[in-house]
């Protein structure tokens, strides 16, 4: 158990539907990354928080959003779903903004949740 | 833009058939190289960072390296559970986008057999 948890772990929808993936970051942790992937892209970076706040934005499409809320879990929204957004969506933290030379850069990752969209 | 290429794609070894595998990158302004490995269906778990030219680490039957240029990890006999995916990513200088967050490869995926 690595301490980032992540619900729902499975999840089945129906294209144009929305929904919500949920992270708890590691105890102590103030910054969560939500990343993508699927088999042909790899790890896709999509945002980051750090305490409540968006710090940086990687490939996020307009249809997703997320929040970080003051306990410091964070939602990752998903609407108008399409076919191609079946992926595993990963929620990752650290202790820090993670520039720091040391042990406060490094990720920690949940076990993903993994949606289909049929 | 920041880049990572990893290879090969897939490897298969036999128990105990040493070998290395290999992280190309372009960077700006490299603030640390991390391997990662994921098992199937599971999230990257931390393997290893480091930060500068020349570095190494190691950890049971695994040792990374870094040049300016790539990266290798080197696996000494190997064993069936080593067996996984081996994922590379380099933290670069941060910018007005991504900010610091980890730049990943593909991966490489590795099997051992008995």
């Amino acid at each position: 158990d690595s301490g980032v948890t992540q619900t729902p772990k499975h999840l089945i929808t129906a294209t144009g539907q929305r929904v919500t993936l949920r992270c708890s970051p590691r105890s102590g942790d103030l910054s969560v990354y939500w990343y993508q992937q699927s088999l042909d892209q790899g790890l896709q970076f999509l945002i980051q928080y750090y305490n409540g706040e968006e710090r940086a934005k990687g490939n996020i499409l307009e249809r997703f959003s997320a929040q970080q809320f003051p306990d410091l879990h964070s939602e990752l929204n998903l609407s108008s779903l399409e076919l191609g957004d079946s992926a595993l969506y990963f929620c990752a933290s650290s202790p820090s903004l993670a520039g720091a030379r040391s042990g406060a850069n490094v990720l920690t990752f949940g076990a993903g949740s993994r949606l289909t969209v049929l | 833009e920041d880049q990572v290429t990893q290879s090969p794609e897939a490897l298969r070894l036999q128990e105990g058939e040493s070998s290395s595998l290999n992280c190309s990158y372009t960077v700006s302004g490299l603030r640390g190289l991390f391997w990662y490995r994921q098992d199937p269906g599971k999230g990257p778990e931390f393997l290893f960072t480091l930060y500068s030219a020349g570095e190494e680490k190691e950890k049971e039957r695994l040792k990374a390296t870094l040049t300016k240029k790539e990266s290798f990890l080197h696996i000494t006999a190997p064993k069936p559970e080593d067996s996984a995916t081996y994922l590379c990513a380099v933290q670069g200088r941060s910018n007005s986008n991504s900010g610091y967050a980890l730049n990943f490869g593909k991966g490489t995926s590795l099997l051992v057999t008995p």
